[in-house]
């Protein structure tokens, strides 16, 4: 059975700081696709992105980068500069179909609190 | 705009009354599930569908019933609602992608309070 651990319950940094959250994931499948998901006060679900088993390449979107390890099974989250707008809830998730077809596999999630 | 619809946002339910929780997607997406969110238990997958006419159990379907008659509409039952369905409740739509900005397109979800 697949499963995603969100160890870090509640991170608060100050506004400017670099946070990681950290995401590790079980699996049985040697394919299988990872997201994180942002859902700000407001409660919208916001997709950040997905990663494929078959691609370790890091990402990287202006502040925020991602780091894929095989080999420790983690697929980790950085924010550099924090700001107060990404105070959130932030959820990394599995899939082990392409499209997602058999649902996806949450972790409980990591609630960042930027203080300015 | 093309997207996720979910109604009603918001819902009080007495225990034992039933409802239906209303889903539907106008990008012809393949995939649909519902998900609920309870505090500090993040999403759980209740049901899915890989197509109209299949649906099938996700983590926690006790209590809950779905059908799928079209592709757009993934409606899902509340037979006898139980203050234990006290929920946030999220519809998702998805398709065979690729492509790393491919994701998930989730509803702005409904909150369900059973009194």
């Amino acid at each position: 059975a697949q499963k995603v651990t969100q160890a870090q319950t509640e991170i608060s940094v100050v506004e400017k700081e670099d946070v990681t959250l950290d995401c590790v994931y079980e699996t049985r499948d040697t394919t299988y696709y990872l997201f994180w998901y942002k859902q700000p006060p407001s409660g919208e679900l916001v997709f950040l992105i997905r990663r494929n088993s078959f691609d370790e390449q890091n990402e990287i979107s202006g502040r925020y980068s991602w780091n894929f390890q095989k080999s420790t099974s983690s697929f980790n989250f950085t924010i550099t500069a924090s700001q107060v707008v990404d105070s959130a809830v932030y959820f990394c998730a599995l899939s082990e179909h392409r499209g997602g077809a058999d649902g996806l596999t949450f972790g409980k999630g990591t609630h960042l609190i930027i203080q300015p | 705009n093309a997207g996720v619809t979910q109604t009603p946002k918001f819902q009080v339910l007495k225990t034992g009354q039933s409802m239906t929780l209303q889903c539907a997607q106008d990008m012809n997406h393949e995939y649909m599930s519902w998900y609920r969110q309870d505090p500090g238990m993040g999403l759980r997958l209740i049901h899915y569908s890989v197509g109209a006419g299949i649906t099938d159990q996700g983590e926690v379907p006790n209590g809950y019933n779905v059908s799928r008659s079209t592709t757009e509409d993934f409606p899902l039952r509340l037979l006898s609602a139980a203050p234990s369905q006290t929920s946030v409740y999220f519809c998702a739509s998805s398709y065979e992608g690729t492509g790393r900005a491919y994701g998930y397109t989730f509803g702005s979800g409904t909150r369900l309070t059973v009194v």
